[in-house]
């Protein structure tokens, strides 16, 4: 079945420690994005990309990186210049190139600083 | 400044009634809109859409309804049920592709 897939679901990571969230999708989708949801907040842009090699700071990038080098993945880092990771992270998809489409969402990664 | 703005944070509606989501933005360049449906712990799931050429469009019990002079959309459920008690966001396409959101709003549907 066709669809975004982020791992793990639940993240412990200590304070001044880097961790990596996987998002890959194999719906042949060119852009992909990371959001982030704070409690009674909604999503904000992390960081988006429209096409491999190729990305774009989000509203709130500060903190965080990512990397493009394959079509089905999209990699995001929270580094520990990040000053309140903790949160839900949700990537996404869609086929980009300016269609009128919706973007597809993972079911989510909650990390928590310990 | 946001640019996209859901000033209900929750609504709540008896089942079978309407409910009536709204969404109000600032950028009369934006041409996509959307509506996603998000439960706790999930990733949202997308409901419905409309593109600026038009100022409806409907799917099943879901209706969208866009007024470009306002600058305003919003989601019409109806009949509502227990099972769309959800926060629903409506996003809209910036320039780049980018997906900008709401703040959301908690719907609670009562039987």
């Amino acid at each position: 079945d066709g669809g975004i897939t982020q791992s793990p679901k639940y993240l412990f990571r200590k304070e001044g420690q880097n961790v990596t969230l996987s998002c890959e999708q194999n719906l042949n989708h060119d852009a992909m994005y990371w959001y982030r949801q704070d409690p009674g907040q909604g999503l904000r842009l992390i960081y988006y990309s429209q096409i491999v090699n190729d990305f774009q700071k989000g509203d709130i990038a500060e903190g965080y990186s990512v990397s493009r080098e394959k079509k089905e993945s999209f990699p995001l880092t929270v580094t520990s210049a990040q000053k309140n990771p903790t949160a839900f992270y949700l990537c996404a998809s869609s086929i980009g190139n300016g269609l009128n489409t919706e973007a597809f969402f993972g079911q989510g990664t909650r990390l928590t600083v310990v | 400044d946001q640019q996209v703005k859901q000033n209900s944070p929750s609504l709540s509606v008896q089942e079978g009634r309407i409910s009536i989501l709204n969404c109000d933005y600032t950028n009369s360049m934006f041409d996509y809109f959307l509506w996603y449906k998000k439960y706790p712990a999930e990733g949202p799931t997308f409901l419905i859409s409309i593109s600026s050429i038009k100022d409806k469009n409907e799917d099943g019990r879901f209706t969208v309804f866009l007024n470009k002079s306002a600058k305003h959309l919003s989601l019409h459920i109806v009949p509502s049920q227990p099972g769309d008690s959800a926060v629903y966001f409506c996003a809209v396409r910036e320039y780049g592709n980018k997906l900008v959101f709401g703040a959301g709003t908690i719907l609670r549907v009562k039987s």
